[in-house]
C-alpha cells in the first residue's frame, strides 16, 4: 500500500507571511494528488488536484496555489496568508480506476494569527 | 454543487450496543461512494469502496449498504467498542477524479 507523508504537523503563522507544506508519497507510480483543508465546523473541502506532473487543478479560487515538480511531490503554497487559511490540511493520494480509495497523509494543523 | 449529508453529526453509545449512521448523496453520475473512519491525531482510514446497486461490505463488525437509486448508504457497526470511536466519513465519487465528502459522524462509544 501507499505511504503518504506530510510536514510539519503543525504551523503557526502571522497572517501575511509565505507558506509551504510538502507532500510526498511512497509505494506508488504516477499517482493522482490531492489537497485538502477542514476548517472548524466544516468537511473535508477539496482545493487542488493533480493527475501529472505539472498539471494541476484548482477547485475553488482562493489564496493558495499548488505545484507538482515530481511525480510524487505535491506542493502547497500561499504568498501571503489569511486568517481564513486556518485549518487542517491533508495530502491524499490514489491509484488505479476510480473504483480505488485514497490514501491520506497524517495532515498538517495550520493556524494563522 | 454537490451535497453529501451525513446523520446524525453525532453518537453517543454503549460499549456493546449495535449502531449505524446514513450517508445521502445525488442519485445521478454516481461512480462510486466511499466510507472512511477517521480518528483523532490520525489519518483517514479507507474502509469501504462500493460502486454498484445493492453493494453490502463487510469488514469485521463494520459493514455498509448502498441504494444508487435513492442515493443513500448506511454504515453499521455492530457490538460497538471504544476503539470504534472516531469520525466516520463518506464521500461520493462522480465521474471525475474528485470525492466529495460529507461533514462525518463522530462516534462515541463509551466503556
Amino acid at each position: 500500500s501507499q505511504t503518504i507523508h506530510q510536514w510539519p504537523a503543525t504551523l503557526v503563522q502571522p497572517v501575511g507571511s509565505p507558506l509551504s507544506l510538502e507532500c510526498t508519497v511512497e509505494g506508488t507510480s504516477n499517482p493522482n494528488l490531492y489537497w485538502y483543508r477542514q476548517a472548524a465546523g466544516r468537511g473535508l473541502q477539496l482545493l487542488f488536484y493533480s493527475v501529472g506532473i505539472g498539471q494541476i487543478s484548482s477547485e475553488v479560487p482562493q489564496n493558495l496555489s499548488a505545484s507538482r515538480p515530481q511525480d510524487r511531490q505535491f506542493i502547497l503554497s500561499s504568498k501571503k496568508l489569511l486568517l481564513s487559511d486556518s485549518g487542517f490540511y491533508l495530502c491524499a493520494s490514489q491509484t488505479g480506476g476510480f473504483s480505488y480509495e485514497q490514501y491520506f497523509g497524517p495532515g498538517t494543523r495550520l493556524t494563522v494569527t | 454543487i454537490l451535497n453529501v449529508e451525513q446523520s446524525p453529526q453525532s453518537l453517543h453509545v454503549q460499549e456493546g450496543d449495535s449502531t449505524n449512521f446514513t450517508c445521502s448523496f445525488p442519485s445521478s453520475n454516481f461512480y462510486a461512494l466511499h466510507w472512511y473512519r477517521w480518528e483523532t491525531a490520525k489519518s483517514p482510514e479507507a474502509l469501504f469502496v462500493m460502486t454498484l446497486n445493492g453493494d453490502e461490505k463487510k469488514k469485521g463488525r463494520i459493514s455498509a449498504t448502498l441504494n444508487t437509486k435513492e442515493g443513500y448508504s448506511y454504515l453499521y457497526i455492530k457490538g460497538s467498542q471504544p476503539e470504534d470511536s472516531a469520525t466516520y466519513l463518506c464521500a461520493f465519487r462522480g465521474s471525475n477524479y474528485k470525492l466529495t465528502f460529507g461533514k462525518g459522524t463522530l462516534l462515541t462509544v463509551n466503556p
